[in-house]
């Protein structure tokens, strides 16, 4: 089973240059999340989706877009990189609530933005 | 504002020795899970906690959630090398998104 799956997992972008992290679930998965981890800062929830056309914004989510077209994809768009988003970016599936479900996370993407 | 506070941030110890992790809030949460990472993995879950007062055994690991359900430990026994690594607590509370607080690095040295 793939579980996660996050595409690519490093990447080094210049300031003002846009891209896109992907992410797949082949789990049948309704709640789909982004994270960002920093040192010293834990995860971070940056957007988050509860079913295909449904997103909403976590804690941190200017800089960054998604959007949720089909219930396996969940892509993370960066629209002009800033330094200040170099970090590892975690995205997570649950079949439902994260309360009372396990949450899987993928392997990671490692963004560099210089 | 970091509503969940883990303690300490790092610990570093023998192999054998008993050592506690602390995750504490002033906000009180549906459910608390606690997670363990590796050096270039995505968290694992470990266990999730939902009843005031609730402890839970893990073969050497034993968590336990507050009555009040604002805060949890994660007690680790004889620990081993192999239990080296990042330990995060997340809180639920609306129910759609999960709070991490920032962990604790845990070092253990054979």
């Amino acid at each position: 089973n793939a579980g996660v799956t996050q595409t690519p997992k490093f990447q080094v972008l210049k300031t003002g240059q846009s891209m896109t992290l992907q992410c797949a679930q082949d789990m049948n998965h309704e709640y789909m999340s982004w994270y960002r981890q920093d040192p010293g800062m834990g995860l971070r929830l940056i957007h988050y989706s509860v079913g295909a056309g449904i997103t909403d914004q976590g804690e941190v989510p200017n800089g960054y877009n998604v959007s949720r077209s089909t219930t396996e994809d969940f892509p993370l768009r960066l629209l002009s990189a800033a330094p200040s988003q170099t970090s590892v970016y975690f995205c997570a599936s649950s079949y439902g609530r994260p309360s009372g479900n396990t949450i899987y996370f993928g392997e990671g993407s490692w963004l560099t933005v210089v | 504002t970091q509503l969940l506070e883990q303690s300490p941030q790092f610990l570093s110890i023998q192999e054998g020795e008993n050592l506690t992790v602390y995750c504490n809030s002033s906000s009180v949460f549906s459910s608390l899970q606690w997670y363990r990472q590796e050096p270039g993995e995505g968290p694992v879950l470990l266990v999730t906690v939902v009843t005031g007062g609730e402890v839970k055994k893990l073969k050497r690991l034993t968590f336990q959630f507050g009555d009040a359900r604002k805060d949890s430990s994660l007690h680790i026994t004889a620990a081993q090398p192999g239990d080296t690594g990042l330990y995060l607590c997340a809180g639920n509370q609306a129910g759609t998104a999960l709070i991490f607080g920032k962990g604790t690095t845990l070092s253990v040295s054979s």
